[in-house]
């Protein structure tokens, strides 16, 4: 898997958007990016994926680089139930070995 | 919404035990697969399935096996438990296609003592 790179941790306060940036420059031209996140203890939760456009759906938009070397997911209304570590992963559509690997990912801590 | 379902959140073994983890999926998902998390050492891949009765190994099937004898069920099979086999095990199940995400059960913390 192609790799990336996020923030360690951030900070939002409860109600506003939480912008939670990931780079991934050598991203290949058949490789999805993908957003997941764990709350502790508990199993990794699929939030987003996309290839080139912007993805919406109802727990949280992406927006992707028109260069794709960067992409950014987007909580619209954080709440303290968005507390969690969230993973930004690119893999490609086809073929070759199919285990997720995540990196450290970006440890998002929503302020009440 | 997609719902893979792990049988235990917590279990505690003995070593030289037999241990059985079972994961079903309610999507008609054609892959599944398990994952053991460790502080540290992220995700690792332990055996996915692609299709009834079909198995592959993934990155640390050693001590490991698994049976998929109907398309949503897939076990974990730790043949005789070691302590070193005192993790977090993750079940994922994916549709037929490799761009479609991967949806993860709530997970199995497993001791041995």
């Amino acid at each position: 898997d192609a790799k990336t790179t996020q923030p360690p941790s951030m900070d939002c306060a409860e109600g506003r958007a939480a912008n939670l940036p990931c780079n991934h420059s050598t991203i290949s031209g058949n490789e999805y990016v993908y957003w997941y996140r764990q709350i502790h203890s508990q199993g990794p939760q699929y939030i987003i994926h996309g290839l080139k456009n912007n993805e919406t759906n109802e727990m949280a938009s992406l927006i992707i680089t028109e260069d794709r070397k960067s992409s950014t997911l987007i909580l619209p209304h954080a709440t303290l139930r968005d507390t969690a570590v969230y993973y930004c992963i690119v893999r490609p559509s086809g073929g070759g070995a199919d285990g997720l690997t995540f990196g450290k990912g970006t440890h998002l801590i929503i302020q009440p | 919404d997609v719902k893979v379902t792990q049988s235990s959140r917590y279990l505690v073994k003995r070593t030289g035990e037999k241990v059985f983890l079972e994961c079903v999926q309610d999507m008609d998902h054609e892959n599944m697969f398990w994952y053991r998390q460790d502080p540290g050492l992220g995700l690792r891949l332990i055996y996915f399935s692609y299709d009834v009765k079909m198995k592959e190994k993934g990155d640390i099937p050693e001590g490991y096996s698994v049976s998929r004898e109907k398309k949503e069920r897939f076990s974990l099979i730790l043949e005789s438990a070691s302590t070193n086999q005192t993790s977090m095990y993750l079940c994922a199940s994916r549709g037929v296609l490799s761009s479609q995400p991967q949806h993860f059960g709530d997970g199995t913390r497993l001791s041995i003592l």
